[in-house]
């Protein structure tokens, strides 16, 4: 089956800095990269994600990049502002379409 | 709102008793899957359905545990004989249709179990 690894698992910027999470997958197979985002006692949200026909995908401060070679992808967050603290889940498909997730970021933004 | 709803949000019960948990999927959404996550924790994979079919269950997924989706829309989750280790929140997602990966969740339900 797919395993799913993510780093680092906590991450604390300055407001406006950037933030990136890196993950890792096993299955070469895979070719959905979904990222959620879930904030505190919140459902997770699905914020971005790429297929593996592209490298790269950005949407205003949000991108992710993917490296089928390396089976690695990550997200890149740009100007970071307070709203953006939470806890950030890569993930990746196997059979079925089921997600195996990361163990999660936890981004804390500072003022 | 037309997105995931799941009831109910939170759950209090014994060891030993039996719960159900409900999720409505989107309404044209023909794949549901179900998720537990625990503090700290990615969503770990329970079981999925394609329209009324359950086409595969978890290891994780132990003889307490059984899920229906008898219509091939609303879907329930039961755990029989419930232990502290079931304590968690139960996620519930749904998506349009094979080949099409994007997953949108609801809420939960937090089941403590005391």
């Amino acid at each position: 089956g797919e395993n799913v690894e993510q780093h680092p698992s906590t991450l604390s910027v300055q407001e406006g800095d950037s933030a990136v999470i890196k993950c890792t997958y096993s299955d070469s197979a895979s070719n959905y990269f979904p990222w959620y985002k879930q904030e505190l006692g919140k459902r997770p949200q699905l914020i971005i994600d790429i297929r593996s026909n592209v490298g790269e995908k950005k949407d205003q401060r949000i991108a992710v990049t993917l490296n089928k070679t390396a089976k690695h992808f990550s997200l890149h967050i740009t100007e970071t502002q307070p709203e953006d603290s939470a806890v950030y889940f890569c993930a990746a498909p196997s059979a079925g379409n089921k997600l195996t997730f990361g163990g999660g970021t936890r981004v804390l933004v500072k003022p | 709102d037309t997105g995931v709803s799941q009831d109910p949000r939170h759950k209090i019960t014994k060891r030993g008793q039996n719960v159900t948990f409900r999720c409505d999927p989107i309404s044209e959404h023909n794949r549901l899957y179900w998720y537990r996550q625990t503090l700290g924790q990615g969503p770990e994979f329970l079981t999925y359905f394609q329209n009324e079919a359950q086409l595969e269950k978890s290891r994780l997924l132990s003889d307490r545990f059984s899920a229906e989706r008898p219509k091939g829309s609303f879907s329930t989750l039961e755990i029989q004989r419930t232990e502290q280790g079931d304590s968690a929140m139960y996620l519930c997602a749904s998506s349009t249709r094979q080949g099409n990966y994007e997953q949108y969740f609801g809420p939960g339900t937090r089941l403590t179990v005391t």
